[in-house]
């Protein structure tokens, strides 16, 4: 069975630009997460999907936004980077919302410069 | 507010003595706790949850509700059992949301 898979592994933008990341569950789950992962913030919530709906929402500014398609495939994307968005996003996938265990993909380094 | 503490940034013990992470946890409600483990080079994975009771890899845990924590420990380290440890915290039911602690990276020495 195929981990969670994210796509790019790695990218560079510019300041200013946008930018999507996308996340393929587990063949089977129906929610993703996704979260942030930077050295001075550590691991941080972005928000959830599930059944194509954002169930939960963390403290991230409007730029931040994602979807989940029918397949539970997801995608999130940033708008107008800034510096500070420089991190490891990392997706993860559950059966179901909450309750079970938690799946996480390998992440998409992206460099804003 | 929620909120998840690792005290230690970095643990460094020899092969074959006991280990302990320590996480302590806010929340007003019934959490769920999790340890999470990062290997080099991969990905992150679940080691244990407290509502399983289960020990993985000789590691256990146990909540204490009381002190409000959920230290991870381990009677005697091997060195597969270096790296960076992260306890998490599910404060809403039917929710992914997981609320991460800062890690703590193990060192196990030979």
């Amino acid at each position: 069975k195929a981990g969670v898979t994210q796509t790019p592994r790695y990218l560079i933008k510019t300041r200013g630009q946008q930018v999507t990341l996308s996340c393929s569950p587990i063949s089977g789950h129906r929610s993703v997460s996704w979260y942030q992962q930077t050295p001075g913030q550590g691991l941080q919530f972005l928000f959830e999907y599930f059944s194509e709906t954002q169930r939960n929402k963390g403290n991230f500014p409007g730029r931040f936004s994602g979807r989940q398609f029918s397949n539970s495939r997801s995608e999130m994307n940033v708008s107008t980077l800034e510096l500070g968005d420089s991190a490891l996003y990392l997706c993860a996938s559950s059966l179901k919302q909450g309750g079970n265990t938690i799946y996480f993909g390998e992440g998409s380094w992206l460099t804003v410069v | 507010a929620q909120r998840v503490t690792q005290p230690e940034k970095l643990l460094s013990v020899f092969k074959g003595a006991p280990v302990e992470l320590k996480c302590n946890y806010s929340y007003s409600g019934s959490p769920e706790l999790f340890w999470y483990v990062q290997y080099s080079r991969q990905r992150l994975q679940l080691l244990l949850r407290h509502i399983s009771r289960e020990s993985i890899k000789g590691f256990t845990a146990d909540l204490n509700k009381g002190e409000t924590s959920f230290h991870l420990k381990k009677p005697f380290a091997q060195e597969e059992d270096s790296a960076m440890y992260y306890c998490a915290l599910s404060g809403i039911s039917n929710t992914g949301k997981l609320i991460f602690g800062q890690g703590t990276t193990l060192q196990v020495k030979p």
